[in-house]
């Protein structure tokens, strides 16, 4: 079965410095998101992507963050300058449209942000 | 208005019990509610989701019970197994752009 793969499964970087996210979403599906979970809260929206452009942004995707698509098979997120409350998982997902009606949304096992 | 409001926080089921997990919306343009389930160290996985045109959607031991009016959906699992034992999470979504607002999650615990 297809899944979405994401990398590194745990990162650890100081305050101030940049990391970078990285998915590989489902072949053939063309919307991206990525969601972030911090310990023990709930699953929030930050972004959706689609045809190489921001499709929406929460109020959390201020201009410390960025995604791409540099590779046309790779999805990132790029956190410029990391702070002590960006420690959370981030998880990518795809979509995968079933019908007129109906889409099913794929996870991948997310990235573990840890800022120190 | 986007939130979505989800109990209990905690759960714990006999083996061959019902578990009930409620959620509640504001926002009545959403218009697509899936469950997610989550185990520890994974992505959420898409359990069942349900359309506001039904009212209810049945899966093997999974259904989703929606109430329109009240603005309110719960799942539903019969014959509760400590395999089911995990996070579960409601979500709603507005217009097929696949943007998910999620509760805060219902961690489920049945004992054998």
């Amino acid at each position: 079965e297809p899944e979405v793969t994401q990398t590194p499964s745990h990162q650890v970087t100081q305050m101030g410095q940049e990391v970078i996210l990285r998915c590989v979403p489902i072949s053939n599906h063309l919307y991206f998101y990525w969601y972030r979970q911090i310990l023990g809260q709930k699953v929030e929206f930050l972004v959706s992507f689609y045809n190489n452009e921001i499709s929406e942004k929460s109020e959390i995707f201020d201009d410390q963050f960025s995604v791409e698509r540099p590779d046309g098979s790779n999805f990132t997120l790029k956190i410029r300058s990391t702070k002590l409350e960006d420690s959370a998982m981030y998880f990518c997902a795809t979509i995968e449209y079933l019908g007129q009606d109906s889409y099913e949304q794929y996870f991948g096992p997310g990235t573990r942000l840890t800022v120190t | 208005q986007q939130q979505v409001k989800q109990s209990p926080q905690s759960l714990i089921v006999q083996k061959g019990g019902i578990s009930i997990i409620n959620c509640a919306y504001e926002n009545t343009a959403f218009d697509y509610f899936p469950w997610y389930q989550q185990f520890p160290g994974k992505g959420p996985a898409l359990l069942i989701a349900i359309r506001p045109d039904v009212s209810e959607k049945k899966e093997g031991r999974f259904t989703i019970s929606f109430n329109k009016s009240a603005k309110q959906f719960s799942l539903h699992i019969m014959d509760s197994q400590p395999g089911d034992s995990a996070t579960y999470f409601c979500a709603a979504s507005a217009g097929n752009t696949g943007k998910l607002i999620f509760g805060q999650g219902t961690t489920l615990q049945v004992k054998p």
